[in-house]
């Protein structure tokens, strides 16, 4: 079965300060990873993908398979940044995507 | 239209009653999603189609919930006989099919509440 966990309901860091938000995965096949983001009175929206292996405003995740984990990172957060985080995991040619519980994230300024 | 289309954006109704709530999709998107977010519960998914087929309804809750979708675009979410427990924020994805996982967009929601 398909699990994603998000151990941190909240993650509060000062601006400037790093973040990293965590995810890790449960699944026997060819993971395919990603992380949604859902900034207030917005709709859910991609992130960023796994295999695109790219940064998106500033965020880098890197698939683990030994620690069967895709943490978020950034290294100095940003106000705007604060934001309801998914970690997401695709499971190939089937399309259905296991959500994890999310993650807030919150800058203080 | 630009992005996935929902309605109605809010939905407050009796408990016992039936709700029907719509999805439409970006043009081209053949799969579709339903999922049901409740506060500290992440996002349930609900249903997935293929075009106008569901080979994944494992997410319905009870028999109360149904989906359609028909001519491989529009879908509707019926819950009948409302429960309280339903109140939640209701939200329809679509994405092509393509090989591998297809990233989703999603639409704003239903926010329905069961008094």
């Amino acid at each position: 079965a398909q699990r994603v966990t998000q151990p941190e309901k909240l993650l509060s860091v000062f601006k400037g300060a790093p973040v990293e938000l965590k995810c890790n995965y449960s699944y026997s096949g060819s993971p395919e990873l990603f992380w949604y983001v859902q900034y207030s009175r917005q709709r859910l929206q991609l992130l960023l993908r796994h295999i695109s292996r790219e940064s998106i405003k500033g965020f880098t995740a890197d698939l683990n398979k030994g620690e069967t984990s895709f943490h978020l990172k950034k290294p100095f957060a940003q106000e705007e940044d604060s934001a309801m985080y998914y970690c997401a995991l695709g499971s190939g040619g089937y399309q259905k995507v296991t959500f994890g519980t999310g993650t807030k994230l919150q800058v203080i300024p | 239209g630009a992005g996935v289309s929902q309605s109605p954006s809010n939905k407050v109704t009796e408990k016992g009653k039936d709700v029907e709530l719509r999805c439409d999709p970006i043009s081209g998107h053949t799969a579709l999603y339903w999922y049901r977010q409740s506060l500290g519960q992440g996002l349930e998914f609900l249903i997935y189609f293929q075009g106008n087929s569901a080979p994944d309804k494992s997410g319905l809750p009870s028999d109360r919930f149904s989906a359609e979708r028909t001519g491989g675009s529009v879908s509707t979410l019926t819950i009948q006989r409302t429960q309280q427990e339903d109140s939640a924020v209701y939200l329809c994805a679509s994405s092509y099919l393509g090989q591998g996982s297809q990233p989703q967009h999603f639409g704003d929601g239903t926010r329905l509440s069961i008094l």
